[in-house]
């Protein structure tokens, strides 16, 4: 039973635009949200969270927007850069969940050029 | 600061051999660890998570099991592997006790069963 969907695979944008990566959850009761990014045959690296009380977290380029009611966050990347060109997870988690986090399937994202 | 240490990178198995994948934490103390595995075109699936030396729980019935035999140690082990095993493996720390917290990943081991 997949919690948390991010129902795009794979996301192509051009240097300098926005990238837009979504993420979809089913439990009502996750309260803490975050994005990991991903290069091939490494671990994933801690990118930006929120927590449910927020609506928007930034960090320089990265912004991640939570629309409760919608149960979706997404991530903003402007400008995209081609370093940004990896593998993005979102993962999500409720204090009655225990330690577990749910992780969604990964988008691919490449920046062209 | 806080490192965190997985070996061997890769690993070439055979089918029915043992399987004993290490971690390490350097930095903190008490923390909570996680073994979780990628499937190619998969997310990532949490198997093993521990709150304490010797506290282990299980989230997923495999031929994998784990142990933690001292506060930042954590190894995944398997008595016979399996072809499906193959896939690469990641250790994961948080802050412990506290049950909401970023999670911080190791390198991860590519393990390929034949």
């Amino acid at each position: 039973d997949q919690q948390v969907k991010q129902n795009s695979p794979s996301l192509s944008v051009q240097e300098g635009r926005i990238s837009i990566l979504n993420c979809d959850y089913t439990n009502s009761m996750f309260d803490y949200f975050l994005w990991y990014k991903k290069y091939p045959a490494e671990g994933p690296t801690f990118l930006i969270s929120i927590s449910s009380i927020k609506d928007k977290n930034e960090d320089g380029r990265f912004t991640v927007f939570l629309n409760k009611s919608a149960k979706h966050l997404s991530l903003h990347i402007v400008p995209s850069q081609p370093g940004d060109s990896a593998v993005y997870f979102c993962a999500a988690s409720a204090r009655d969940t225990g330690n577990q986090f749910y992780f969604g399937t990964g988008t691919s994202l490449t920046v062209i050029p | 600061s806080q490192t965190i240490h997985q070996w061997p990178a890769t690993l070439v198995q055979p089918v029915g051999s043992p399987l004993s994948l290490e971690c390490t934490v350097e930095g903190t103390s008490n923390p909570n660890l996680y073994w979780y595995r990628q499937a190619a075109g998969r997310g990532l699936q949490l198997l093993f998570y521990s709150v304490g030396i010797g506290q282990i729980s299980s989230e997923v019935p495999q031929n994998l099991s784990a142990s933690r035999p001292q506060d930042r140690q954590f190894i995944l082990s398997s008595k016979k592997l399996l072809l499906s095993d193959s896939s690469f493996y990641l250790c994961a720390w948080s802050t412990g006790p506290q049950v909401i917290g970023t999670q911080y990943f190791g390198p991860g081991t590519r393990l390929t069963v034949l």
